[in-house]
């Protein structure tokens, strides 16, 4: 079966300092990844995704990126935190299919920036 | 424009009352898929369902039901008789088809008082 593991679990750093956050899967190969940041209103937004090793798209301009070094890791990074980065970082991956296929979510990592 | 609206923020309940979690959502696609998540307090989306958009019967699972009506751009949840273990945050999502993009709605917070 299919596992997905993320850590830190819970994560507070100062503001300006830098950010890696590590997704990974087992049980599967090739599978998409994604990353999704969840603020305080509790919706779900979409950060990365990646379909691939070194291949990523990225939803939204922030200070984030994202790395595939490996075919079932993913790698959430930042250089320098900002107080707005704060959230629940949820990273999830899928089959690849043609059309669409189950998203599959870790356990999550809570990161405050003070 | 693809959207999912849940327009309940916040429901309670007494345990063994049914409960309906509704969801609207906007696409112009053909083909798409409709998902709901639960998110305990501990923080990990638990899949629950999927259904195509080709498929509009509705689904029973135990003590859980789902309601796809094309016609309205709906798919409700609703909790037969619920519990305590229910309480939780409800995502209802929708993918258009490329498998990439996942539109959440802002989710409903379901408190289930014993």
């Amino acid at each position: 079966s299919q596992t997905i593991h993320q850590w830190p679990a819970t994560l507070v750093q100062p503001v300006g300092s830098p950010l890696s956050l590590e997704c990974t899967v087992e049980g599967t190969s090739n599978p998409n990844l994604y990353w999704y940041r969840q603020a305080a209103g509790r919706g779900l937004q979409l950060l990365f995704y990646s379909v691939g090793i070194g291949q990523i798209s990225s939803e939204v301009p922030q200070n984030l990126s994202a790395s595939r070094p490996q075919d079932r890791q993913f790698i959430l990074s930042s250089k320098k935190l900002l107080l707005s980065d704060s959230g629940f970082y949820l990273c999830a991956w899928s089959v690849q299919r043609g059309l669409t296929d189950t998203q599959y979510f870790g356990p999550g990592t809570r990161l405050t920036v003070l | 424009a693809q959207k999912v609206t849940q327009a309940q923020t916040e429901i309670s309940v007494v345990e063994k009352e049914d409960v309906t979690l509704d969801c609207v959502y906007e696409t112009r696609d053909t083909t798409y898929y409709l998902f709901w998540y639960k998110q305990p307090p501990s923080g990990e989306l638990v899949f629950l369902i999927r259904r195509n958009s080709f498929d509009e019967q509705n689904e029973i699972s135990g003590r859980y039901s789902w309601n796809f009506q094309k016609s309205t751009s709906s798919f409700n949840f609703t909790i037969t008789a619920s519990q305590v273990v229910d309480s939780a945050v409800y995502f209802c999502a929708l993918d258009g088809g490329t498998g990439n993009q996942f539109y959440f709605g802002t989710g409903t917070s379901l408190t289930v008082i014993p």
